[in-house]
């Protein structure tokens, strides 16, 4: 099956932007990989934030956005918060299974 | 509310079996996907599976084609993943989690996941 891959670890200064990628082994991602991405805190189920590489939920914050970037899904924090600090997947529809990136661990510093 | 309860998990051979049960309620579960994700301990998250509304089709990662079965009961609510020739690898947390309505997508909502572990 497709490999999907993420940075391992990022950091950033409270208030600052970062943006995470997500990349698929069979090519360029576009809106026909689904991309979507989750948050997950340690003990916890993970948390969807984005689904069809942009839209949000209800309960996503505003600083979260996702995009197409470069032939990368991508998760932009803007105005980073300590809560932010977490592991994040992304997952895409990519070789006709659902495959999820290794993660991203995110930290607030 | 929507909730997904997942029991069955615990502690198995290598070689055995399991069955994992998911109860759904809050939602109408016949309308919707539904799809098993574990994660090993201190690992990342791995899609494992899924079921179509109606049970007629079903998908696999490739680690796991052959050895476990989705199915689900609409009268009951209930998804159920059964695990036969269980490996150490497949040691994992298991998350019952629904797919998305209208669109193509999974994970608005996420049970509280079953542990498995394969030891001798």
């Amino acid at each position: 099956q497709a490999v999907v891959t993420q940075e391992p670890s990022l950091a950033v200064s409270p208030g600052g932007t970062i943006t995470l990628t997500c990349a698929c082994s069979t090519g360029a991602v576009t809106s026909a990989y689904y991309p979507s991405w989750f948050q997950q805190k340690p003990g916890q189920a993970p948390r969807a934030l984005i689904y069809s590489a942009s839209d949000k939920y209800s309960w996503t914050p505003a600083r979260f956005s996702g995009s197409l970037l470069g032939g990368k899904a991508a998760l932009t924090l803007s105005g980073v918060q300590p809560e932010d600090e977490a592991e994040y997947y992304c997952l895409l529809s990519c070789g006709g299974a659902w495959v999820f990136g290794g993660g991203t661990k995110l930290t607030v510093l | 509310e929507v909730q997904l309860v997942e029991s069955g998990g615990g502690l198995v051979q290598p070689g055995g079996s399991v069955r994992l049960s998911c109860a759904a309620s809050g939602f109408i579960y016949s309308s919707y996907w539904m799809h098993w994700i574990r994660q090993a301990p201190g690992k990342g998250l791995v899609w494992v599976s899924d079921i179509d509304s109606d049970g007629s089709r079903t998908r696999y990662a490739d680690s796991v084609k052959s050895r476990f079965t989705i199915s689900r009961d609409n009268a009951k609510n209930t998804l159920y993943l059964q695990m036969n020739g269980l490996r150490v690898e497949d040691t994992a947390v298991y998350y019952c989690v629904r797919g998305l309505i209208a669109v193509t997508g999974l994970g608005d909502y996420w049970g509280q996941g079953s542990l498995v572990t394969v030891s001798s």
